[in-house]
């Protein structure tokens, strides 16, 4: 079955970028989508088909994917953008949906 | 308004069946390309997608719960019933349903989930 790596945590001041990466197997021959999930919270989707926002998520979130890497990028991190983050994609071999291993992001 | 709410016990025994609903609304499972799926989450853990229900009733379950798991749908009730057999204190996890097919008028396999139930909590043990 298909993996997806996260870094476990990634910590960042305010103000500054954060960038949370999903490793995978020729990741960017397919969309990957990326959720943020706070403590005692289903997960929100923020950023959908690599780099799309749903409607309401703010411009300081952002996605990139190439090769066997993805990437959300958080701008300008503000406290309330403390959370877990999940990669997800759609394993077309067994037309299943996995989710990445998550990063915890940190404010300091 | 597009919602989705998970119900079920909050507690069972090992070796037992856990049943569980995902009741929905603002959309219809019978629209072509609509998806429902179930997520769990275990204290302190990743999420760990189970299976998914799509809207021709095609079925699809992770692997390594294949054998364990069964999912249904009632269209004319808007609901989704999950059924996870030999509960084992190892399940004890939040599960959440989640909507696929609901960001475009596409049929898409490789779509987001764009809304979630809030969870519930199960916990197995004796």
């Amino acid at each position: 079955s298909y993996v997806l790596t996260q870094t476990p945590s990634v910590s960042v001041a305010p103000g500054q970028t954060a960038r949370i990466s999903c490793g995978g197997n020729n990741i960017g021959s397919t969309v990957v989508h990326w959720y943020q999930q706070k403590p005692g919270q289903a997960p929100v989707l923020v950023v959908y088909d690599d780099y799309d926002r749903p409607s309401g998520i703010p411009e300081r979130f952002s996605g990139s994917n190439s090769g066997n890497t993805a990437t959300l990028t958080i701008s300008r991190v503000e406290a309330g953008d403390e959370a877990d983050y999940y990669c997800q994609v759609w394993d077309s071999s067994s037309d299943h949906q996995v989710f990445g291993t998550g990063t915890k992001v940190t404010v300091l | 308004q597009v919602t989705l709410k998970e119900s079920g016990p909050a507690l069972v025994k090992p070796t037992q069946t856990l049943t569980l609903t995902c009741t929905f609304s603002g959309f219809s499972l019978s629209t072509r390309g609509m998806r429902v799926s179930w997520i769990r989450q275990p204290p302190g853990k990743a999420l760990e997608w189970l299976g998914r229900i799509d809207w021709d009733d095609d079925k699809y379950y992770t692997t390594s719960l294949k054998t364990r798991l069964s999912i249904s749908k009632d269209t004319s009730k808007n609901q989704v019933v999950l059924t996870m057999t030999k509960m084992d204190p190892v399940d004890t996890a939040t599960y959440y349903c989640a909507r696929l097919g609901g960001l475009t008028t596409e049929v898409r396999r490789d779509d987001a989930f764009d809304l979630w139930g809030p969870g519930t909590f199960v916990t197995v043990s004796s």
